[in-house]
């Protein structure tokens, strides 16, 4: 079974130019969800789909940051336009959608991550 | 405000000997906890999880143990070995805090042969 995908690996571009991030995640499941590692520092959470809708999309840090998944199967993530601080990994991840109401305890399966380099 | 910590950057141990990683909380709502391990240019790879109502998980070589009286918990590997080198995220959930993990900000293991 295919993993978590993602595209590029890595990104390296100048400040104010557009970006998008593409994810694929494990075929089947409902749940994608993007994170970011900034610095070296902690991994943090910036949005949530399930399915097509996006369920929690709190982490996102202000409006140059666009995620979508249409057809619930890949989400691309476009920052326009980039600015230096947005430089770090930007990683996705997927879960099944159990159905069950503890379903907050399934793991997630991380992609690769994209390097995003803003100069 | 950092909700996970993990106050140790890095660790090193030599092959065999036990490796102790912690990991502190402070939203009480958390009640799943899953720790990640990482190498580099890779994802984050599970790989082992405890929920709140018990204060142990074990597999293989891997223990959990939590306390939550303290928000506090920690992973045991034992015997350690070189490839367990890595960098291992503590990470949490909770139903209040929807599906999504905060995580610490990991903490670098050199096994040492």
């Amino acid at each position: 079974e295919a993993g978590v995908t993602q595209f590029p690996s890595h990104s390296v571009i100048e400040k104010g130019q557009t970006v998008t991030l593409r994810c694929d995640p494990i075929s089947g499941h409902d749940n994608l969800y993007w994170y970011r590692r900034v610095m070296g520092k902690e991994i943090k959470f910036l949005l949530h789909f399930v399915k097509e809708s996006k369920q929690d999309e709190s982490g996102m840090p202000n409006n140059r940051f666009l995620a979508e998944r249409t057809g619930g199967t890949y989400s691309t993530l476009k920052v326009q336009p980039a600015e230096l601080e947005d430089s770090g990994v930007y990683f996705c991840a997927s879960s099944p959608n159990t159905g069950l109401a503890d379903s907050f305890g399934d793991e997630q399966f991380f992609g690769p991550g994209t390097r995003l380099t803003v100069l | 405000d950092q909700q996970v910590k993990q106050n140790s950057p890095s660790l090193s141990v030599q092959e065999g000997r036990i490796s102790i990683l912690n990991c502190d909380y402070t939203n009480s709502m958390f009640d799943y906890f899953l720790w990640y391990k990482k190498y580099p240019a890779e994802g984050p790879t599970f790989l082992i999880s405890i929920s709140s109502i018990k204060d142990k998980n074990e597999d293989g070589r891997f223990t959990v143990f939590l306390n939550k009286s303290a928000k506090h918990l920690s992973l045991h590997i034992v015997p350690s070995q070189p490839g367990d080198s890595a960098v291992y995220f503590c990470a949490a959930s909770g139903e209040d805090a929807g599906n999504m993990l905060t995580f610490g900000g990991g903490t670098r293991l050199m096994v040492k042969p």
